[in-house]
């Protein structure tokens, strides 16, 4: 089945420890981003990548780092998270063109 | 820079009715994609239609179908037969065409919640 993995789907955590969420996808996509979604902002980008090795920030990046060493995985990383990092996030895979699939979200709350 | 505008923060349509969902962007591209992705409470992102900006065809998949007015910059949403599932938040989505890093992007409006009512 294709499709896109997040874990952990939920995550309570405290400020200043660092975590990360992993992102995999099984449809050989080029481009992965991550978004975050926070009420009566919708979705905002965070950061992308558009093949192996190859990354950039998005609208919202401070905070938060990514890699791509494979191109099925994307992990997001919070060396620092703060409460203001509170929120719930998507990690998304894509061709080049067209839509995006999204994984099933993750929700972060920094204490 | 694009941008999409959702005017209607939340809609309500009875059960077997149509509703129309409105959203407007922005954009100097003449290549890009336009979605809907629907929202129910389990918080997935589904996507319910798309539409190329190429295509002057208005897209339909079973009960959604959109209205695109390229000109007007406009992309609204009509759902038919309401049913109880189609309750949601459904948020308009824009993508540029191209191949740059700013085609990676989809740029969300704000979102339009619809309520389903017996």
């Amino acid at each position: 089945e294709a499709q896109v993995t997040q874990n952990p789907r939920y995550l309570i955590t405290v400020t200043g420890k660092k975590l990360t969420v992993t992102c995999s996808q099984n449809m050989n996509h080029e481009y992965m981003s991550w978004y975050r979604q926070d009420p009566g902002l919708g979705l905002r980008q965070i950061y992308y990548s558009m093949n192996v090795e190859v990354t950039d920030k998005g609208d919202v990046p401070e905070g938060y780092k990514v890699s791509r060493k494979e191109k099925r995985n994307f992990p997001l990383i919070l060396e620092s998270p703060s409460p203001n990092q509170t929120s719930l996030y998507f990690c998304a895979s894509s061709l080049h063109r067209g839509e995006q699939y999204f994984g099933p979200g993750t929700r972060l709350t920094v204490t | 820079a694009q941008t999409v505008t959702q005017s209607q923060p939340e809609m309500s349509v009875q059960e077997a009715e149509t509703v129309t969902l409105s959203c407007t962007y922005d954009t100097s591209e003449s290549d890009y994609y336009l979605f809907w992705y629907k929202q129910p409470p389990s918080r997935q992102m589904i996507l319910v239609i798309r539409q190329e900006a190429y295509k002057q065809q208005n897209a339909t998949e079973n009960r959604f179908s959109v209205n695109f007015q390229k000109a007007a910059k406009s992309f609204s949403l009509k759902i038919s037969d309401s049913q109880l599932g189609d309750a949601a938040m459904y948020f308009c989505a824009y993508r540029r065409g191209d191949r740059t890093g700013t085609a990676s992007k989809l740029t969300f409006g704000t979102g339009t919640r619809l309520q389903v009512t017996l």
